[in-house]
């Protein structure tokens, strides 16, 4: 079943933050973040596994509550570089990424 | 090289022609996949290969046709599609699968298909 993303879309200026939000209704054993810019192939930023934990990469980190089947990816300090559709994907079978509709992010100056 | 490379970029096909799709990885990976991505719909995973072995076809219509020969060769075979056939393909490959191998996905650049 699709994750659900929220929210569709989001426009910034440079400098500020965001949280996209990704929820599923299965238990999941993990939720992976990806940023697809328009004509590209979709490149992975992390993978969360279920435990709760929270990952980082730069100005980019996400966290992952078990219990609620919920995770939130985080940007701060947005630079323009940041624009693109965000998707998480969801495994609640083994071995089947199951992606959410995306999060359309456009970071402008 | 690119991690993961497939061919043609763009293709049109009448619905009575037979083509194929071609992906390749260079990763070393175990595991490759074909996603479909429509506009205004989320990636659609459509078939699972783990060491050439299909795991996984996720309710793929039978005019779509996987073929493994190897771990670094993944084809999609298409014929007598129709016009709502038409998107962006994308293939991808992982290390291992499974979650507990923590294995992200290294996507291609996509195939754009249309089925005239």
């Amino acid at each position: 079943q699709q994750p659900v993303q929220s929210p569709q879309a989001v426009i910034l200026r440079e400098g500020e933050d965001a949280v996209i939000n990704c929820s599923s209704s299965k238990a999941l054993y993990s939720v992976h973040w990806y940023r697809q810019k328009h004509g590209e192939a979709p490149v992975f930023l992390m993978i969360l596994l279920k435990g709760g934990e929270q990952k980082g990469h730069e100005k980019i980190s996400a966290s992952f509550n078990e219990k609620k089947q919920q995770s939130s990816l985080y940007l701060t300090a947005s630079q323009l570089s940041y624009s693109g559709t965000y998707f998480c994907g969801t495994e609640a079978s083994y071995d089947k990424v199951i992606f959410g509709p995306g999060t359309s992010l456009s970071v402008i100056p | 090289e690119t991690g993961v490379t497939q061919t043609p970029r763009h293709l049109v096909m009448g619905m009575t022609n037979k083509k194929s799709l071609k992906c390749e990885q260079h990763l070393g990976h175990n595991a490759m996949y074909w996603y479909k991505q429509s506009a205004k719909k989320p990636l659609e995973l459509m078939f699972v290969y783990s060491l050439e072995e299909r795991v996984e076809n996720n309710s793929v219509p039978s005019r779509f046709s996987p073929e493994c020969p190897n771990s670094s060769h993944l084809f999609l075979h298409l014929h007598t599609l129709q016009p709502e056939d038409s998107a962006l393909y994308l293939c991808a490959s992982s290390q291992d699968r499974g979650p507990v191998y923590n294995s992200p996905l290294h996507f291609g650049n996509g195939t754009r298909l249309t089925v005239t």
